[in-house]
């Protein structure tokens, strides 16, 4: 059964530091993984997308790479803002199941001004 | 667009009471999923549906549950009687298709609350 654990499960930071948030899951039999933003009281909004195929994916000062083999990803957040306090949460699907996402528990992020 | 639009935003309810939740995906996507988001559990996936049609609802909890999906803009997601173990928070989501590259799109959720 496939399981994903996400480390931290929250982080306090400074405004303009550089950080890393962990992924890890048990199965590498995955079509992808993604990386989702959850603000308090709201829905998830989808940050990055990343095939089975690929190595990572860059948005603006978000980069999520994928280690597929070592089941590990990782979310690496540049020069960090405020705005950037949410609840970061990874989500795998199986390759029989490509519908489906099977999320980490999330990480919680505070950044202080 | 307007996103995926979940009704009500909160609901509150007796331990008994029929529970009716809402809603509407984006236009044009033909997958829907509904999800239940606990602090035990975290986020679960309860049913799928795919061109209206339900493909997996291996995550519905029991017979309490139930999901509709009549045509291609609507969908129920139903609980009767509800429980107060049933807390939690709603999400629904839709993409143009299952699976693949095709993100699924989040509404903002329902919270529900059975006392």
């Amino acid at each position: 059964k496939q399981e994903v654990t996400q480390i931290p499960a929250a982080l306090s930071v400074p405004e303009g530091e550089n950080l890393v948030l962990n992924c890890s899951f048990t199965d590498s039999a995955i079509y992808n993984l993604q990386w989702f933003r959850q603000d308090p009281g709201k829905g998830l909004t989808s940050l990055l997308l990343i095939q089975s195929s690929q190595r990572e994916q860059t948005s603006g000062r978000l980069n999520a790479s994928l280690d597929k083999s070592s089941g590990r990803s990782t979310l690496y957040i540049a020069a960090s803002q405020p705005g950037d306090s949410a609840t970061y949460l990874c989500a795998v699907s199986p390759m029989d199941s490509s519908y489906k996402l099977i999320f980490g528990s999330g990480t919680r992020l505070l950044v202080r001004p | 667009d307007a996103g995926v639009i979940q009704s009500p935003r909160h609901e509150v309810t007796e331990m008994g009471q029929e529970v009716t939740l809402r809603c509407k995906p984006i236009s044009g996507h033909n997958s829907l999923f509904w999800y239940r988001q606990t602090m035990m559990r975290g986020l679960e996936l309860l049913i799928y549906f795919n061109n209206n049609v339900p493909i997996d609802d291996s995550g519905m909890p029991e017979d309490r549950f139930s999901a509709k999906m009549p045509n291609a803009s609507f969908s129920t997601l139903k609980i009767q009687p509800s429980e107060p173990r049933d807390s939690a928070v709603y999400f629904c989501a839709s993409s143009a298709q299952a699976g693949g590259s095709y993100e699924q799109y989040f509404g903002p959720g329902t919270r529900l609350t059975v006392t």
